[in-house]
């Protein structure tokens, strides 16, 4: 298996409260990702990162922002969450751009009530 | 707005049944086409394709992309109760993107 973790695996908090997700590999990747899964959307991009420093946003970008200080770590932060945002988390690598190469993350299981 | 949609939603098959998953797609700056096999954890990555009429085969499954009526299919032949899982179709777009299907559940009974 690829080297990506993420923390937590489980998270309950309330609603209006900042929430921040980590994910850590240890490939040296290039490129990281957060989506979410929800039943009946399948996975979606919230957002993205190429590099130290550089991300983007994908499709549904409200409400999160990122960070990527480093590397192997990408920060998902939900500055006040909201029930809406109640999903499983993933995030995923991969070495380039060619999506054959991205690997995904166990998944964070967040329940805002 | 670009949308990929897979068919059926789920199915139940016996052991050693063949199944055909689908999926369709209509978006802008089609890259490429990937199917992953989820197992109550991660996806895990199946196949990629790119090119019309090119099967991919890996053992039991196999895929084939038509570019032309925008649609792929995802063939499991002899399926084994491991085969039990979501199936997830995705598109890559140009500029780095996936845009998945809401996926097709799979349940091979013994």
């Amino acid at each position: 298996d690829a080297g990506i973790t993420q923390s937590p695996r489980h998270k309950v908090t309330e609603t209006g409260t900042p929430v921040t997700l980590r994910c850590h590999q240890t490939e040296n990747h290039r490129y990281m990702y957060w989506y979410r899964q929800d039943p009946g959307h399948g996975l979606r991009l919230i957002h993205y990162s190429y590099g130290v420093k550089d991300t983007d946003k994908g499709e549904v970008s409200d409400g999160y922002s990122v960070s990527r200080s480093k590397t192997e770590d990408f920060l998902l932060t939900l500055e006040s969450a909201t029930s809406s945002q109640t999903s499983v988390y993933f995030c995923a690598i991969s070495e380039s751009n060619i999506k054959e190469t991205q690997y995904f993350g166990p998944g964070t299981r967040l329940l805002v009530l | 707005e670009d949308k990929v949609v897979q068919s059926p939603l789920s199915l139940v098959v016996h052991e050693g049944d063949t199944v055909t998953l689908n999926c369709s797609y209509e978006v802008t700056n089609f890259r490429s086409l990937l199917w992953y096999k989820q197992e109550k954890k991660a996806p895990t990555f199946l196949f990629m394709l790119t090119s019309s009429g090119i099967e991919k085969k890996s053992g039991r499954l196999s895929s084939i992309l038509d570019k032309k009526e925008l649609f792929s299919i995802l063939n499991i032949t002899a399926t084994q109760t491991g085969d039990s899982a979501v199936y997830l179709c995705a598109v890559e777009l140009y500029g780095n993107k996936l845009v998945f299907g809401a996926g097709t559940i799979l349940r091979v009974k013994s």
